[in-house]
């Protein structure tokens, strides 16, 4: 099967270091996206890419994350300083031409913690 | 605000009982998705039901859409301790745009006892 494959899978780091997360999405899927989760929020829409085109990131703290698709085959998402409040789970998932309106498929997540 | 709210927060069940999970939306939609989370691992996308279909079946999954009452259910027929994960409800909202985006409930954190 196909998979979604986010690296690294756990990240643990002190505040103020850069982190760098990276997304492979399934090939042939065009629409990528990345979420956060906590237990307080839940699962949150950061941004979203069509085509390596950002559509959306209006979830995203644009002072410290950026989100990125250098080619068709990686999406990085990249917060610079980090915080402790940054400690989430981030997942990336990739869709068809359709995607929301289809079905999205997840990686396994980036679990962080900022110390 | 979350637009899909899931009730309830948890459920704890037996083996072979069934479990029936609820979502309530607040705007119009396009579709609505349930997804499975099991624990430390990515989301996997269970079952579809656009807003002219009123139920759908997968394999043990049921789901219901009443777009009137802006709810949907999920049954999990025959239960098995496989199931036990945290289930969500997704939302495609109308209009569709070309900024449209999925809105995920919180989840309910079910639990099948052996």
């Amino acid at each position: 099967d196909a998979r979604v494959t986010q690296t690294p899978r756990h990240k643990v780091t002190e505040m103020g270091q850069e982190v760098t997360m990276r997304c492979q999405p399934i090939l042939g899927h065009n629409t990528v996206f990345w979420y956060r989760q906590t237990m307080m929020q839940g699962l949150e829409l950061l941004a979203y890419f069509r085509n390596r085109a950002p559509l959306d990131d209006s979830g995203m703290p644009k002072d410290r994350f950026s989100a990125e698709m250098p080619d068709a085959t990686l999406a990085t998402l990249k917060i610079q300083p980090s915080e402790p409040r940054d400690s989430a789970v981030y997942f990336c998932a990739s869709g068809p031409g359709q995607a929301p309106h289809q079905p999205q498929h997840f990686g396994d997540g980036t679990r962080l913690s900022i110390l | 605000s979350q637009q899909g709210e899931e009730d309830p927060q948890a459920l704890s069940i037996q083996e072979g009982e069934n479990a029936t999970m609820n979502c309530s939306y607040k705007t119009s939609i396009n579709n609505l998705q349930w997804y499975r989370q099991n624990s430390g691992r990515g989301l996997v996308h269970l079952i579809l039901i656009r807003s002219n279909e009123r139920e759908k079946h997968s394999g043990r999954l049921r789901v219901t859409l009443d777009t009137s009452k802006k709810s949907s259910s999920l049954l999990i027929t025959a239960s098995r301790a496989a199931d036990t994960a945290s289930y969500f409800c997704a939302t495609d909202p109308t209009p569709t745009g070309a900024n449209s985006k999925l809105t995920f409930g919180k989840g309910i954190t079910l639990s099948v006892r052996p």
